[in-house]
């Protein structure tokens, strides 16, 4: 797990404004993930990521994007179309062992 | 896609009492089913995983039971610590890097 780092651990957001999620791991990890988690309820997947220079839409993809420009990393962007974006957003990853190791999290706030 | 259902919402049993979590899937390809316990305000750590071509596993006081014919997994806790308060999750995926889908989660709570 502490290979897995995102930053920052707060993070506040005004009305129509867009703001990054990083996402870092020294894992050596090919795929990576991000989950949004409200409170009370389960993890939702936003997007993954099997390979550099390539991603895939998760279930709640509106209103997100991501890059994968590197193998270590794969930031998010909560942009001005999300409307709803306050929640916890958690960053994973894994090996082809399906097993998956989450980063420590991002709480957003939109204020 | 596939669909992970999970009950309880919420559990309360007494220390050293059992807890039994039980989760069902609906895509009969899906063959790893991994359990994450998440205590408040941090990530959700893996605990115990089970793969379709085994019936069950055990490790110390936590188990997981799997019954492909009726796609359902379930999660033993004997012996329950106040410690083990927290959030659970199931998940199933095809395996491979196929996504992850979890469960709505299992709230834990053991009453020294």
């Amino acid at each position: 797990d502490g290979g897995i780092t995102q930053s920052p651990k707060y993070l506040f957001r005004k009305e129509g404004q867009n703001v990054t999620l990083s996402c870092e791991q020294n894992l050596n990890h090919d795929a990576m993930y991000w989950y949004r988690q409200d409170p009370g309820q389960g993890l939702r997947l936003i997007y993954y990521s099997q390979i550099v220079n390539d991603f895939q839409k998760g279930d709640i993809a509106e209103g997100y994007s991501v890059s994968r420009e590197k193998k270590e990393s794969f930031p998010l962007t909560v942009t001005s179309a999300q409307k709803n974006p306050t929640a916890f957003y958690l960053c994973a990853s894994s090996i082809k062992t399906d097993t998956q190791y989450f980063g420590p999290g991002t709480r957003l706030t939109v204020l | 896609g596939e669909n992970v259902e999970q009950h309880p919402s919420t559990l309360s049993v007494q220390e050293g009492d059992s807890a039994v979590i039980k989760c069902t899937y609906s895509d009969s390809a899906s063959n790893y089913f991994p359990w994450y316990k998440q205590e408040l305000g941090k990530r959700p750590q893996l605990i115990i995983d089970i793969r379709s071509n085994v019936g069950e596993k055990k490790d110390q006081r936590i188990a997981v039971t799997l019954n492909k014919t009726a796609k359902h997994f379930s999660l033993h806790i004997t012996e329950t610590q106040p410690e083990d308060s927290a959030v659970y999750f199931c998940a199933a995926s095809k395996g491979g890097y196929q996504k992850v889908t979890f469960g709505t989660g299992t709230k834990l709570q053991v009453i020294p």
